[in-house]
């Protein structure tokens, strides 16, 4: 079985600061791994997602997440936030491509 | 593209009542998922269906728990007898079955049981 780890379950930040959130995984075959936002009030939605090829993955919005293999982890990132990136973030990884297994979540939340 | 619609938002019953919920999915899409939120948790996997054929459930899904997809479009979750422990957002997602299809989420049901 997959489990996700989210080593931080609240992360403040100033804006236009840099912010990182941790996700670790453990699985004994390869995955499918994913970042998921849910800003207040709103659903989830698919932040991005690593399924094969370049290690790097980004966003629309300013995120990438790196897969590291060795170290088993898809830590998120990004250089400058805004206000509007306020939200919880969730890490998920999966086998195949509906099941998926998330971790607990991040709370961001970025002050002036 | 609406995209995926859940009601009601809110849902407060007395143990041991029983409980519908209805997830209208993004249309043409032929996956529906229903996962389950506790307070403090990620989302958790309880079944899914591709069209109306439910091909997974979670054993976190007792024999209280039914859910339906009957003509492949909307799905019912029904819950019987609740307990205090099912207390939970119920969230509903759904996509096109491609491989490697997003998918997309509902803003979710609010399960409060009295």
């Amino acid at each position: 079985a997959q489990s996700v780890t989210q080593l931080d379950s609240q992360v403040p930040v100033f804006e236009e600061a840099p912010v990182e959130l941790r996700c670790n995984y453990s699985s004994s075959v390869s995955v499918y791994l994913f970042w998921y936002v849910q800003y207040p009030n709103q659903g989830l939605q698919l932040l991005l997602k690593y399924l094969s090829g370049s290690t790097l993955v980004e966003s629309i919005n300013g995120f990438e997440a790196e897969f590291n293999k060795s170290q088993t982890s898809f830590h998120l990132r990004k250089p400058s936030v805004h206000i509007s990136d306020t939200a919880e973030y969730f890490c998920a990884v999966s086998l195949n491509d509906y099941k998926l297994s998330f971790g607990a979540g991040t709370t961001v939340t970025v002050r002036a | 593209d609406t995209g995926v619609s859940q009601d009601p938002r809110h849902k407060i019953t007395k143990r041991g009542q029983n409980v519908t919920f209805r997830c209208d999915p993004i249309s043409e899409h032929n996956r529906l998922y229903w996962y389950r939120q506790t307070l403090g948790q990620g989302p958790e996997f309880l079944t899914y269906f591709q069209n109306e054929a439910q091909l997974e459930k979670s054993r976190l899904l007792s024999d209280r728990f039914s859910a339906e997809r009957p003509k492949g479009s909307f799905s019912t979750l029904e819950i019987q007898r609740t307990e205090q422990g099912d207390s939970a957002m119920y969230l509903c997602a759904s996509s096109s079955g491609q491989n490697n299809s997003p998918l997309h989420f509902g803003n979710g049901t609010r399960l409060t049981v009295t």
